[in-house]
């Protein structure tokens, strides 16, 4: 079993939909991270979370810290977020990675 | 800013050449890294360094040596490359909350 697990591993969705992607993890951390790495294959730090909720415009954050699990919820969704979504942990110096939900938004 | 710059940006060797990727920040983060993204897997880490000067191994060193020339740079270099050593190659840098990624090396070892 992965230390990081990501769900869904791909996901389709229409123009306007409300869209959430999980990320579950084994170990302790001291921070999570949520990455964007877009079709160009460039990679894009969105959040990085130890606790509570964060918003960055159309894109939440939230980590459940007691239950190792975090979502990446994405509102009112564009063509444009069409990417694959990264869930990375942080324990000690290192990061561990998820292998990523591929996310296709249709117009 | 650059933020975090990779050369080159794809590559093609024949098995057993060598080569060098380089990588720079301008961010004056402390930390760099050497990653690598593989189909159906997670980015894995190759080498990292905590600060100028240090460089420890990470989950897959194996074929891969590192050199941290100052805080602006983090080199990566094969050897003798292998097939299984095609991938996709990120370089990263961090300082507290701060994060960067280069925008990968497309390498091919045939």
């Amino acid at each position: 079993k992965n230390e990081v697990e990501q769900s869904p591993q791909n996901l389709t969705a229409q123009e306007g939909e409300f869209i959430t992607i999980n990320c579950s993890y084994s170990v302790g951390i001291s921070a999570l991270h949520w990455l964007q790495q877009h079709p160009g294959g460039g990679i894009v730090s969105l959040f990085m979370l130890s606790s509570g909720k964060k918003k960055h415009g159309r894109l939440i954050a939230t980590i459940n810290i007691q239950e190792k699990h975090s979502s990446l919820h994405i509102t009112a969704s564009h063509p444009r977020d069409s990417a694959v979504y990264i869930c990375a942990v942080k324990g000690g110096s290192r990061l561990t990675f998820g292998e990523g939900t591929q996310l296709t938004v249709n117009p | 800013n650059a933020g975090v710059t990779q050369t080159p940006k794809f590559q093609v060797l024949k098995t057993g050449q060598s080569m060098t990727l380089q990588c720079a920040q301008d961010m004056n983060h402390n930390s760099m890294y050497w990653y690598r993204q593989d189909p159906g897997m997670g980015l894995r880490l190759i080498y990292y360094s905590a600060s100028e000067g240090t460089t420890d191994k990470g989950e897959v060193p194996n074929g891969y040596n590192v050199s941290r020339l100052n805080k602006r740079e983090f080199s990566l270099r094969l050897e003798s490359a292998a097939p299984s050593q095609t991938s996709v190659y990120f370089c990263a840098s961090s300082e507290g909350q701060g994060r960067g990624f280069g925008p990968g090396t497309r390498l091919t070892v045939t």
